[in-house]
């Protein structure tokens, strides 16, 4: 069975505060894609990052870094310096290697900065 | 990096109405989704296509039908609206790349039927 995990439900947090949220995943796949998205409060959907399951390398953009732990099933998602502009809903999702327009979706998690 | 566009970005409307949400790209992506998300936020897959004349349902029963006539538009219908149709819905487009695949989603739509 695929399945993602978002333990958290809601984060807040005051500006300036490094944040991390959360992913767990299950897949019996030995190849998959892992995924962020953002959703700020208009609605969209933001894509941030694809990592492919081969590649366990951590990624740093800006203040964003993704730490991919294979041995624990774990994408985890830090923010650095949290801004007010951060405040979003946080979607981790994973796609099988074998039907990659098929996306799993965690229950996301609530991110929000006050000033 | 993905433009995809939807219309009306907010609709209210009475049940039994007949409603058709749009979605059109530009990207000229092969891949269109249509998913559903409750207020508690969940996404749910309730229709895709694979390009011109591909339809199929997703993972979430939905009464809603869609149709893929160009590649560039994906628009959904609800033939009779009804309040447990209240929701969002968000199309996206995927294009199959070396390394990888990814969905791009469009703004939105925000449906409350009455």
């Amino acid at each position: 069975a695929q399945k993602v995990t978002q333990a958290q439900t809601e984060i807040s947090v005051v500006e300036k505060e490094d944040v991390t949220l959360d992913c767990v995943y299950e897949t019996r796949d030995t190849t998959y894609y892992l995924f962020w998205y953002k959703q700020p409060p208009s609605g969209e959907l933001v894509f941030l990052i694809r990592r492919n399951s081969f590649d366990e390398q951590n990624e740093i953009s800006g203040r964003y870094s993704w730490n991919f732990q294979k041995s624990t099933s774990s994408f985890n998602f830090t923010i650095t310096a949290s801004q007010v502009v951060d405040s979003a809903v946080y979607f981790c999702a994973l796609s099988p290697s074998y039907n990659t327009d098929k996306l799993i979706f965690g229950t996301g998690t609530r991110l929000q900065v006050f000033p | 990096e993905a433009d995809i566009y939807q219309t009306p970005r907010y609709l209210v409307i009475g049940t039994g109405k007949k409603i058709t949400l749009e979605c059109s790209q530009t990207m000229g992506h092969d891949k269109m989704y249509w998913y559903q998300q409750d207020p508690g936020m969940e996404l749910h897959l309730i229709h895709y296509s694979y390009g011109v004349n591909s339809t199929e349902k997703g993972d979430l029963s939905s009464e809603s039908t869609v149709s893929r006539i160009r590649t560039e538009h994906f628009p959904l219908t609800l033939e009779s609206a009804r309040p447990s149709h209240t929701s969002q819905y968000l199309c996206a487009s995927s294009v199959q790349r070396l390394a990888g695949e990814t969905q791009y989603f469009g703004p939105g739509t925000r449906l409350l039927v009455l």
